[in-house]
């Protein structure tokens, strides 16, 4: 099992370019969360989905839009970045309620927007 | 945002030391309550839930005190290892339903 995986490792982006973050897990996770985590602020959620096809807005929403088109991938995009979306991007899933199982990470996108 | 407080640290012990870490949260309807490791440049992993008897996995003690809306962790003769970021995590309840919120997490560093 690879977990879950994250594509690309590592971008740069220049201010109103478009990029898309590809996660991908094989634990066949009904739930899949998108998080930034910029320093002194922790962990905040950006959008999340809880199966094949649905998506729902997190605490920051904006900026951002997302896809869950198969059950094992979730997209984020960014269509103009922003440097205020200069951050360190996580992926996470977790097998049921969002609350009360334990959510898988992976290694995270570290994004730079200039 | 102050839903779930963590001192920021950084907590700097020798190898052996016994070090506590609280967490303090602001919804009292919170059921859920995890901490979790971050390891420098590293994604966050579950090291262990909290239960409201409290619970121990090795040299680790999680306890909830839900009268005060606190957690804490006790990690016990400390590993060069250990050094990392702890992170508590609440669940809360928001307009789409219920949340795990973060805290920015408390640094530990062990050394020798």
């Amino acid at each position: 099992n690879a977990g879950v995986t994250q594509t690309p490792k590592f971008r740069v982006l220049k201010t109103g370019q478009s990029m898309t973050l590809l996660c991908a897990q094989d634990m066949n996770h009904e739930y899949m969360y998108w998080y930034r985590q910029d320093p002194g602020m922790g962990l905040r959620l950006i959008h999340y989905s809880v199966g094949e096809g649905t998506t729902a807005k997190g605490e920051v929403p904006d900026g951002y839009n997302v896809s869950r088109l198969k059950k094992q991938n979730f997209l984020l995009g960014l269509e103009s970045a922003a440097p205020s979306q200069t951050s360190v991007y996580f992926c996470a899933s977790s097998y049921g309620d969002r609350d009360s199982y334990e959510q898988y990470f992976g290694p995270g996108t570290r994004l730079t927007v200039t | 945002r102050k839903e779930v407080e963590q001192d920021p640290g950084p907590f700097n012990v020798p190898e052996g030391a016994t070090v506590a870490f609280n967490c303090t949260y602001s919804n009292s309807a919170s059921q859920s309550f995890f901490w979790y490791r971050q390891d420098c440049r590293k994604e966050p992993k579950l090291l262990m839930s909290v239960y409201s008897s409290g619970n121990e996995d090795g040299r680790f003690t999680a306890q909830l005190n839900r009268a005060s809306q606190y957690i804490s962790l006790l990690i016990r003769d400390s590993k060069l290892s250990d050094s990392a970021t702890y992170l508590c995590v609440v669940n809360i309840m928001d307009q789409a339903g219920t949340a795990l919120i973060f805290g920015k997490g408390t640094t530990l560093s062990v050394s020798s």
